[in-house]
């Protein structure tokens, strides 16, 4: 079983719905990211959490909401969504017991298409 | 602010030798990664340097000048399976957060 997953895995819809991305993780991480990557571009931060407790924006929030119901569990949010939503979406992990490195695992993404 | 720059695309034979560059400029720095990212899949983690010199992990090796900004990520004897693209990110200040390049499209041909 996958460490770190995504539902749903494709998802299209149309401007002006509610979207939620999930995501779970059996890896026992206690930070979790939520990503978009555009074809061209990096990977870009929407927001992360470092507990259940601790919400923070990353560089591209705007448009974004995020919930993190669990320590395993970490939801995005298009409260109204529009077309340059449209991307490639990644959650990813660390630990921040690792000291020597804090890796981020990603899971395997969301292809979100807003018409 | 955060610069990363890394060639957009490259080719190289079945079995030979590439290197892979990523030049950067940060306000802060706690360590370069590199990923692999095929095709539509997620980024998987393959190296992580904090200080100078080079990391080898069986066929790649990256290595990392903190006083010239500067990494590269070598792939020896490469195999069709190599064809990804290779992703370098920067941790800056705060550790957890990542900047990351554009990524390296790389093709391997027979």
């Amino acid at each position: 079983d996958a460490d770190v997953t995504q539902t749903p895995r494709n998802r299209i819809t149309k401007t002006g719905k509610r979207i939620m991305l999930e995501c779970s993780q059996t890896k026992g991480h206690d930070r979790m990211y939520w990503y978009r990557q555009d074809p061209g571009l990096g990977l870009q931060l929407i927001y992360y959490s470092f507990d259940v407790k601790d919400i923070n924006k990353g560089e591209i929030s705007d448009g974004y909401s995020v919930s993190r119901q669990a320590q395993a569990k970490f939801s995005l949010s298009l409260e109204s969504a529009i077309p340059n939503q449209t991307a490639l979406y990644f959650c990813a992990t660390s630990d921040s017991q690792d000291e020597s490195t804090d890796t981020q695992y990603f899971g395997p993404g969301t292809r979100l298409t807003v018409l | 602010g955060q610069n990363i720059d890394q060639p957009t695309e490259m080719t190289a034979t079945e079995g030979a030798i590439v290197q892979i560059n990523c030049t950067y400029q940060t306000s802060g720095f706690n360590g370069l990664f590199w990923y692999q990212q095929h095709a539509g899949e997620a980024p998987t983690f393959l190296s992580y340097n904090v200080l100078d010199g080079l990391e080898e992990k069986g066929r790649f090796s990256s290595f990392l000048s903190r006083s010239k900004g500067y990494s590269y990520l070598l792939l020896k004897e490469l195999q069709m399976k190599d064809s990804a693209s290779y992703l370098c990110a920067v941790a800056g200040a705060g550790s957890y957060q990542l900047t990351f390049g554009k990524g390296t499209k790389l093709s391997v041909i027979p």
